[in-house]
């Protein structure tokens, strides 16, 4: 699976757009783009995916760059229940690499 | 449907004693993992099924650990003898797979495991 490069760490305003860069500059043409998060003491829950095409549901957008080598994670308008450590996750989708969650993004919502 | 039951939620236990953890997948499933997750190495996984065979077991970290699903609702991962670096929170997540892709992973709130 294509290693994906995130941010350590982020902050975000309440009610603001929330931006979460993934680079994955050596994804392959069959390797999706997962998103997960993992709010505290939980488990990690499923957030979106896509394959090329920009991804939109009830949780979040999923903006892919042309050359897929990176991709965004966007939550529209983000409240303090966003505070997670956010995953990006290349994958070709078969259960076999389902998968290594690297050290994602730690998204803190302030008020 | 209530999602990933795991159980227990917390254990407590010393050196040596035989572990076991439980997981209940979401009804229809078709796959089951477990995965360890731990400050130094994050969330691994530690094996999978599919219709209640274990398919790859190389995540497993040695033969002290041990699973198995009896049937489809149901998934135990043991650890005997335990030691205190198997000290970590345990996640059984499963998933509805089509055409060979797992789209999606539900996992259960895990088991924090201490061994002392």
């Amino acid at each position: 699976d294509a290693k994906t490069t995130q941010p350590t760490s982020m902050d975000c305003a309440e009610g603001r757009a929330a931006n979460l860069p993934c680079n994955h500059s050596t994804i392959s043409g069959n390797e999706y783009v997962y998103w997960y998060r993992q709010i505290h003491s939980q488990g990690p829950q499923y957030i979106i995916h896509g394959l090329k095409n920009n991804e939109t549901n009830e949780m979040a957008s999923l903006i892919i760059t042309e050359d897929r080598k990176s991709s965004t994670l966007i939550l529209p308008h983000a409240t303090l229940r966003d505070t997670a450590v956010y995953y990006c996750i290349v994958t070709t989708g078969i259960a076999g690499n389902m998968l290594t969650f690297g050290g994602g993004t730690r998204l803190m919502v302030k008020p | 449907d209530a999602g990933v039951i795991q159980s227990p939620r917390h254990e407590v236990t010393e050196m040596g004693q035989e572990v076991t953890l439980r997981c209940k997948p979401i009804s229809g499933h078709d796959y089951l993992f477990w995965y360890r997750q731990t400050m130094m190495r994050g969330l691994e996984l530690l094996i999978y099924f599919n219709n209640n065979v274990p398919i790859d077991d190389s995540g497993m970290p040695e033969d002290r650990f041990s699973a198995k699903m009896p049937n489809a609702s149901f998934s135990t991962l043991k650890i005997q003898p335990s030691e205190p670096r198997d000290s970590a929170v345990y996640f059984c997540a499963s998933s509805l797979s089509g055409l060979r892709l797992v789209e999606k992973l539900f996992f259960g709130s895990g088991t924090q495991l201490s061994v002392l």
